[in-house]
């Protein structure tokens, strides 16, 4: 089983400002997912990085996957109250999960 | 519409009680798996379904039976649960073994009384 560690576990924040959050892992990953789950519903693909070092943006996010393939970030730019949620991470093939990041973006 | 529909939403059942939870995906894809997901605690992975045939069952009580028909289709039977079974119970699905990435259900929430 290869351990997936997620920091800050909580994190609570004003709208306007970033925020950086972390999946950590002593294991190598050939890919590497992101999800965002809202209270009362099940967690919502966001985005795969697949290559080391590989950067996507999904609007005002950014995810970077380590170029060990072994640690991943997400930045938000600019958060909003819609950001709040439960950022999880996944190791491909592992099928486990990350505890994940709380994140409050309070108005 | 996340393609994987799970029923009921919310389920309370008393601890002597048989209730089974349903998920349906019409997404094509090959893999089905059940998570619980309680307060305070990481996701955690029930059972594997990979093209109908069970793959894992990661030490689940008994109590929690799964069934798979078909690759569409797949049910978790509870009997005599316990309140600290009381959970988020999440179906998901992937195309072999999460190539692509977990769609998800939303959920049952289940309360045992």
């Amino acid at each position: 089983t290869q351990l997936l560690e997620q920091s800050p576990q909580f994190l609570s924040i004003q709208e306007g400002e970033n925020l950086t959050v972390y999946c950590n892992s002593s294991s190598v990953f050939s890919s590497l997912q992101w999800y965002r789950q809202e209270p009362g519903e099940g967690p919502v693909l966001l985005v795969t990085v697949v290559t080391g070092g590989e950067v996507k943006k999904l609007k005002r996010l950014t995810f970077q996957f380590g170029d060990a393939r072994k640690d991943s970030s997400l930045h938000i730019t600019a958060a909003q109250t819609g950001d709040t949620g439960l950022y999880l991470c996944a190791g491909e093939g592992d099928m486990r999960f990350g505890a994940g990041t709380r994140l409050t973006v309070k108005p | 519409e996340t393609g994987v529909t799970q029923t009921p939403r919310h389920l309370v059942m008393g601890m002597t009680n048989k209730k089974s939870l349903k998920c349906e995906q019409h997404l094509g894809h090959n893999a089905m798996y059940w998570y619980k997901q309680s307060a305070k605690k990481p996701l955690e992975l029930m059972f594997v379904y990979n093209f109908k045939e069970q793959t894992e069952n990661n030490s689940v009580p008994s109590r929690f039976s799964p069934e798979c028909p078909n690759s569409s289709h797949l049910f978790l039977h509870l009997h005599t649960l316990q309140p600290e079974d009381s959970a988020l119970y999440l179906c998901a699905s992937s195309q072999e073994r999460m190539n692509y990435g977990y769609t998800f259900g939303s959920g049952t929430r289940l309360t045992v009384v």
